[in-house]
């Protein structure tokens, strides 16, 4: 079991549907990023929040809108997406030590199919 | 920015085998290399890393050494058993303890054949 909980699992929608995925940690981490994966691919980072702030939006079309509410929660609205958007989303959080990088937890990703 | 290649990208060995894949980076100032593993329908899981100031780190079956004059690291599986099957990502970033931006290699399907 990861201390990152994802939900959905998986989630179908169409390109006119608004939905959101959701992201949940506990572990006091105050980054918390998106990534996207394709099939036989590396992650790609799409957004690092720290502290609540956007700090990295790598490019990613309006389509999706991140959210961080709170220290412990991450969201990612979804509207008007293409088929090319089908991809696992994963979401990740790292503690904020301020002298060391820390290793970054995953959950284990919201499926998503665009019909 | 950071550049970082992976090899070879498919990897087959027999059960109790050793396994090593290597990964180079582009960016002298990467300071923090993590490994992860990724099964099927899952997300990618850290199996170890190691920080620039070390050169070699061990945990059990796994280790990890890294070159900073040559920019390379690499991870060795001693003993493979079939659950190593998987997918294993080797990262390179920088930074002193704020958010990170990592760069995954292109990954490494490992698969152990009992």
């Amino acid at each position: 079991d990861t201390e990152v909980t994802q939900t959905p699992k998986h989630l179908v929608m169409g390109m006119t549907n608004k939905k959101s995925l959701k992201c949940e940690q506990h572990m006091g981490h105050r980054a918390m990023y998106w990534y996207k994966q394709k099939a036989k691919k590396p992650p790609e980072l799409m957004f690092v929040y720290s502290y609540e702030k956007l700090s990295i939006n790598e490019s990613v079309p309006s389509r999706f809108s991140p959210e961080c509410p709170n220290s412990s929660l991450l969201n990612l609205h979804l509207h008007a997406l293409q088929p090319e958007d089908s991809a696992l989303y994963l979401c990740a959080s790292s503690q904020v030590t301020g002298y060391s990088n820390q290793p970054q937890h995953f959950g284990d990703g919201t499926r998503l199919s665009i019909l | 920015g950071e550049n970082v290649e992976q090899h070879p990208s498919t990897l087959s060995v027999q059960e109790g085998d050793s396994a090593v894949i290597k990964c180079t980076y582009s960016d002298s100032a990467s300071n923090y290399f993590p490994w992860y593993k990724q099964e099927l329908g899952k997300g990618p899981q850290l199996i170890i890393d190691i920080r620039s100031n070390v050169g070699e780190k061990k945990d059990q079956r796994i280790a990890v050494t890294l070159n900073k004059t040559a920019k390379h690291f690499s991870l060795h599986i001693t003993e493979t058993q079939p659950e190593d099957s998987a997918v294993y990502f080797c990262a390179a970033s920088k930074g002193s303890g704020g958010y990170q931006k990592v760069t995954f290699g292109i990954g490494t399907k490992l698969q152990v054949i009992p």
